[in-house]
């Protein structure tokens, strides 16, 4: 059981939006940054977006990231089949000294 | 062009001990710290820890603390990840990736160790 919670899974047509939530608490989210990677099975974890709501060079505007006190939520417009892959929140836990991650959450492009 | 190559896949019994190396290069490795993270079979991430490789500072969660190492070579860019008595249920994929603090931001990774603990 993950102390950040994320939906096992979201599932949209081409083309539609899906939002993938991240709930924490006022250790982790409530003081700290949120960062949201992309791990296609088989293959490394991608950094998607970082402090909240900044996409790294080189990821699409389709990609969008907020938070409100002790929630992120990750957002995909325009939803592209090679979408599909496992979304995980990150943030730094202030009562455990640790990075923790989300449970991670499953797009299925329907 | 940022790199981080690792190690080969390990096939190792319990009890056995096992060091995988993380190879960085493209940048100044000694100023980003090295995070090591674990995959198991079907499972999500878990953030094992970190080291900085210009003084070896470490910081471990507190569930591998005690469990596993971390060490640098900063001659030859290389963070290493060891165990000195594997278990079965060390069976995971290890990544180590790139990191500018404790935030959980790591923008450059590695593309995985395979590690398989079986009798």
């Amino acid at each position: 059981q993950s102390v950040l919670t994320q939906p096992p899974s979201v599932s949209a047509a081409p083309g539609q939006k899906v939002t993938i939530s991240c709930s924490g608490s006022d250790s982790n989210i409530g003081k700290n940054h949120v960062s949201w990677y992309q791990q296609v099975p088989g293959t490394a974890p991608k950094l998607l977006m970082y402090e909240n709501a900044k996409r790294p060079s080189g990821i699409p505007d389709r990609f969008s990231g907020s938070k409100s006190r002790t929630s992120a939520t990750l957002g995909i417009t325009g939803l592209q089949t090679g979408d599909e892959a496992d979304y995980y929140c990150a943030t730094w836990d202030d009562s455990l000294t640790a990075v923790l991650f989300g449970g991670g959450t499953k797009v299925t492009v329907l | 062009e940022v790199q981080l190559v690792q190690s080969g896949a390990e096939v190792k019994k319990p009890g056995e001990s096992l060091k995988i190396s993380c190879k960085g290069s493209g940048y100044s490795f000694s100023i980003y710290w090295i995070a090591w993270v674990r995959q198991m079979p079907g499972r999500g991430l878990e953030w094992m820890g970190i080291i900085y490789p210009a003084d070896s500072r470490t910081r471990y969660t507190p569930s591998f603390q005690g469990q596993v190492t971390f060490s640098v070579d900063e001659s030859i860019n290389t963070a290493y990840l060891q165990w000195n008595s594997l278990e079965a249920s060390d069976t995971a994929i290890y990544f180590c990736s790139r990191s500018i603090d404790f935030s959980g931001k790591s923008d450059f990774w590695g593309q995985g160790t395979l590690v398989t603990v079986s009798s």
